[in-house]
């Protein structure tokens, strides 16, 4: 079984700030990690993902995440924010690494991020 | 490559209507999921199909759930007598798995659901 723990339903940050959006995870199976980004009265759009290669991992929009196992944690950052990062963005761990339900997500409940000027 | 496309974007319906729901994924995926979200909350699993073979159900998909991919390519999602609570942003996303390639999912824009 597969879990996933948003930390802060809202955060908020000035244009230029760092962004920090936590996400522990609970899997009973070497995890798959993702983070997707959904915009108002859009679908999801990949970020980034981590799949058993390097720890530290880049995606699109200057996003990274760090997989930390010891942590159980799969945090996603940012240097510096822009206006244009302002939306909701949810963590999701795959129900099988690898396997048969490999696109069976399980998403947690998301993080609103807020980009004040 | 142009995206999974749903429709339609928006449908309202009175309780107890059926409605039915389209999905076109990405031409080389061979692998279809549908999802549903809910106001405030992050996706829940509902199905999946790999080609036309429908592999895995969510005990969220209730009896009046159906769900097609006849022909390996668009699917079908069927919801019969609707209710209130069904009311939910329906998602669905494709992927390609398998040959040593497990590709992360891409996702429509969602068909919203109001159910009056």
């Amino acid at each position: 079984a597969q879990s996933v723990t948003q930390l802060g339903s809202h955060v908020s940050v000035s244009e230029g700030a760092l962004v920090l959006l936590r996400c522990n995870y609970s899997s009973s199976v070497p995890p798959y990690l993702f983070w997707y980004v959904q915009y108002p009265n859009q679908g999801l759009q990949l970020l980034l993902k981590y799949t058993s290669a390097a720890t530290l991992v880049k995606g699109i929009n200057g996003f990274e995440a760090e997989f930390k196992k010891s942590e159980t944690s799969f945090h996603l950052t940012k240097p510096s924010a822009h206006m244009s990062d302002a939306a909701e963005y949810f963590c999701a761990v795959s129900g099988d690494a690898g396997g048969t339900s490999y696109g069976k997500l399980t998403f947690g409940q998301g993080t609103i991020l807020t980009v004040h000027p | 490559d142009t995206g999974v496309s749903q429709n339609p974007r928006h449908k309202i319906t009175k309780r107890g209507q059926n409605v039915t729901f389209r999905c076109d994924p990405i031409s080389e995926h061979n692998r279809l999921y549908w999802y549903r979200q809910t106001l405030g909350q992050g996706p829940e699993f509902l199905t999946y199909f790999q080609n036309e073979a429908q592999l895995e159900k969510s005990r969220l998909l209730s009896d009046r759930f159906s769900a097609e991919r006849p022909k390996g390519s668009f699917s079908t999602l069927e919801i019969q007598r609707t209710e209130q609570g069904d009311s939910a942003m329906y998602l669905c996303a494709s992927s390609r798995w398998g040959a040593g390639e497990n590709s992360p999912l891409h996702f429509g824009n969602g068909t919203r659901l109001t159910v009056t």
